[in-house]
């Protein structure tokens, strides 16, 4: 099935600066979506993306579809301590197509007082 | 508008049972997915049903199973609960888009 590399694993910042984080595949996806997950909950949508070069904002969080389809970032302006979690990139399990969803294995964001 | 809800929170059996967890979609939404996240492995693709259907599975073995009701309901079914099933068990519901919506999942523990 289709993998999806995630990174950095974990990033250790101040508040008040911004995050980027990334996702890329070996294989085509028509669809990225970028979700947070706090301990203990089930992941909430944050932000989704449907075309190539497509760039998104949704609050502070800003998401990109990469031109080549293959890969998406996510970066966070200014951040607050309510950003804490962990971040996951996801894309359909056949590449295009409402199916189960194959997910990175996370960016922990952890801010330092 | 209410979001998804899943029960028990919580479930606790010991190996070789039955577990059986439910899931409430969102109004409105057709389809319904099922996902595990086991320490260290991540979110792990089980089932997707829509229309009472089951539309694909995952790499899981035929003891993880379920069903959709008309009302779009589901119930997932792991027969011959082993260790490595405990988990959080997570559903999420789509209205036929590709934007998954997920619940605040079920942690099962097996003993």
């Amino acid at each position: 099935g289709q993998q999806l590399n995630q990174s950095p694993q974990s990033m250790f910042i101040q508040e008040g600066e911004d995050v980027s984080m990334n996702c890329t595949s070996s294989s085509i996806f028509n669809t990225w979506l970028w979700y947070k997950q706090d301990p203990g909950e089930g992941p909430v949508l944050l932000i989704a993306l449907y075309k190539a070069g497509e760039l998104t904002s949704n609050g502070r969080l800003t998401a990109q579809f990469g031109i080549t389809r293959k890969d998406s970032f996510l970066n966070i302006s200014a951040s607050i301590p309510s950003d804490v979690g962990i971040y996951f990139c996801a894309g359909p399990i056949s590449g295009g197509g409402a199916d189960g969803l194959t997910f990175g294995k996370g960016t922990h964001l952890i801010i330092q007082p | 508008e209410a979001g998804v809800t899943q029960s028990p929170t919580h479930l606790i059996k010991t190996r070789g049972q039955q577990a059986t967890l439910r899931c409430s979609p969102i109004s409105g939404h057709t389809s319904v997915y099922w996902y595990q996240q086991a320490l260290g492995l991540g979110l792990q693709f089980l089932l997707w049903y829509d229309e009472g259907e089951e539309r694909n599975r995952g790499n899981f073995p035929p003891r993880f199973s379920g069903r959709q009701f008309p009302n779009y309901s589901s119930e997932l079914n792991v027969n011959a609960l082993e260790l490595e099933d405990s988990a959080l068990y997570l559903c999420a519901s789509s209205p036929r888009g590709y934007e998954q919506y997920f619940g605040p999942g079920t942690r099962l523990t097996v003993t």
